[in-house]
């Protein structure tokens, strides 16, 4: 089974809908990320959580909002879909400890279209 | 503001040549950086990490440098192969302990 699963896989909506993206793991991680990647623009950070009760902006948080239900859940809503949200999304997890430090792990993806 | 840069956006490489991406960073000293790879439609892949007091990383046929005076790091990929051909990215952690910069992204083409 997949380590970081993210649903749906993809999505499409109309503007001016509420939708949530939904990102479960299992690696028993503390800090889980939101990224939205658009072609020729990489990854860019959303929100991001180092443990349940911890919440942070990133570069990009506006029109987003996150809830950390749970350590293994990380869910991102998109409050009212525009047309520029229309994007590649990825949640992923790190652990907190040395070795290959804050390496990423990521889901497979959330292809979302807004009409 | 701290800044991540791959030079180029794509790179077209003759299968068994070594295929090397440029990373550069700027305003910032990172500790260390990382290496992914990315397929079409799916997560990126963890690859590689160097450290700020390691030259160089060798994985297999992966080999990467650090050099903090340049502010760059460079990922070779020896002996390539078709199935190399993907989109790497390069990453660093900035002054926000667990929070990563990525790159835009290299996209390698290895042709037979």
């Amino acid at each position: 089974d997949a380590d970081v699963t993210q649903t749906p896989r993809n999505r499409i909506t109309k503007t001016g809908k509420r939708i949530m993206l939904e990102c479960s793991q299992t690696k028993g991680h503390d800090r889980m990320y939101w990224y939205r990647q658009d072609p020729g623009l990489g990854l860019r950070l959303i929100y991001y959580s180092f443990d349940v009760k911890d919440i942070n902006k990133g570069e990009i948080s506006d029109g987003y909002s996150v809830s950390r239900q749970a350590q293994a859940k990380f869910s991102l809503s998109l409050e009212s879909a525009i047309p520029n949200q229309t994007a590649l999304y990825f949640c992923a997890t790190s652990g907190a400890g040395t070795g290959n430090s804050n390496e990423q792990f990521f889901g497979p993806g959330t292809r979302l279209t807004v009409l | 503001s701290q800044k991540i840069e791959q030079n180029s956006e794509a790179l077209n490489i003759q299968e068994g040549k070594t295929a090397t991406l440029t990373c550069n960073y700027t305003n910032y000293s990172p500790a260390y950086l990382q290496w992914y790879r990315q397929d079409p439609g799916r997560g990126p892949v963890f690859l590689l990490l160097i450290r700020e007091n390691e030259k160089e990383k060798r994985k297999e046929r992966l080999k990467v440098t650090f050099d903090t005076t340049l502010k760059q790091s460079l990922f070779h990929i020896t002996a390539s192969q078709p199935a190399d051909s993907a989109t790497y990215l390069c990453a660093f952690r900035g002054s926000t302990l667990g929070r990563l910069y990525f790159g835009r992204g290299t996209q390698l083409t290895v042709w037979p």
